[in-house]
């Protein structure tokens, strides 16, 4: 149990472009998703708490126009990169965990996003 | 916030020998710490955790030990495979919030 489902695995695209990356629980509802971003070689950084039918929290630094995230199901979160630049280039990988107090976080496998 | 300490950065270790990786926290209302493994280009798996109100956990080759008064808590994985050879981050998580704080991760290398 406990599967986050993250799609799509990997997008080249040119910069200017939107690019929609999508977060499914599969087996379990989760009122609360995360976002990260992972630079190569290093850790883990939060850019976002996603609440089901409310705004987003973002971790200072984070752009809020930038890296719009929504969560508009029990199952489902979005991140949407606009006008993506080349620096914006990165692993993308989200997280949730069961609507249980004290449940471990599961992770997506996560998006490789590439700006040419 | 929380700031979570990861050591060392790397390791290597011969196979069938023991590796610890060791992770220390500011914040002490954290109780919760978890430990995941990633593997190059992959998701992070959680491997083991371990909550504040316990000093040892064990699931077969791998323990967590915690240290409450010391705030810092530590990976041991004994009879160490080629697979076990990855990235492994420790985290924490403040009580009441769902957050976690991950370490700098350390990349432990097998040496068959």
């Amino acid at each position: 149990g406990a599967v986050v489902s993250q799609h799509p695995s990997w997008v080249i695209c040119k910069s200017g472009t939107s690019v929609k990356i999508e977060c499914r629980s599969l087996d379990f509802q989760a009122t609360t998703m995360f976002w990260y971003r992972q630079f190569p070689k290093q850790s883990l950084m939060l850019m976002a708490t996603s609440n089901e039918g409310s705004k987003a929290t973002y971790e200072q630094g984070v752009e809020k126009d930038k890296f719009l995230i929504n969560h508009a199901s029990l199952t489902l979160s979005t991140l949407t990169v606009t006008s993506a630049h080349p620096e914006d280039s990165s692993f993308y990988i989200c997280s949730a965990s069961q609507d249980r107090v004290g449940q471990p976080q599961h992770f997506g496998d996560g998006t490789r996003l590439s700006i040419l | 916030g929380e700031n979570v300490e990861q050591h060392p950065s790397t390791l290597s270790v011969q196979e069938g020998d023991s590796a610890v990786i060791k992770c220390t926290y500011s914040d002490s209302a954290s109780n919760y710490f978890p430990w995941y493994k990633q593997e190059l280009g992959k998701r992070p798996q959680l491997i083991i955790d371990i909550r504040s109100n316990v000093g040892e956990k064990k699931d077969q080759r791998i323990a967590v030990t915690l240290n409450k008064t010391a705030k810092h808590f530590s990976l041991h994985i004994t009879e160490t495979q080629p697979e076990d050879s990855a990235v492994y981050f420790c985290a924490a998580r403040i009580f009441g919030n769902e957050k976690l704080t991950f370490g700098t991760g350390t990349r432990l290398t097998i040496i068959p």
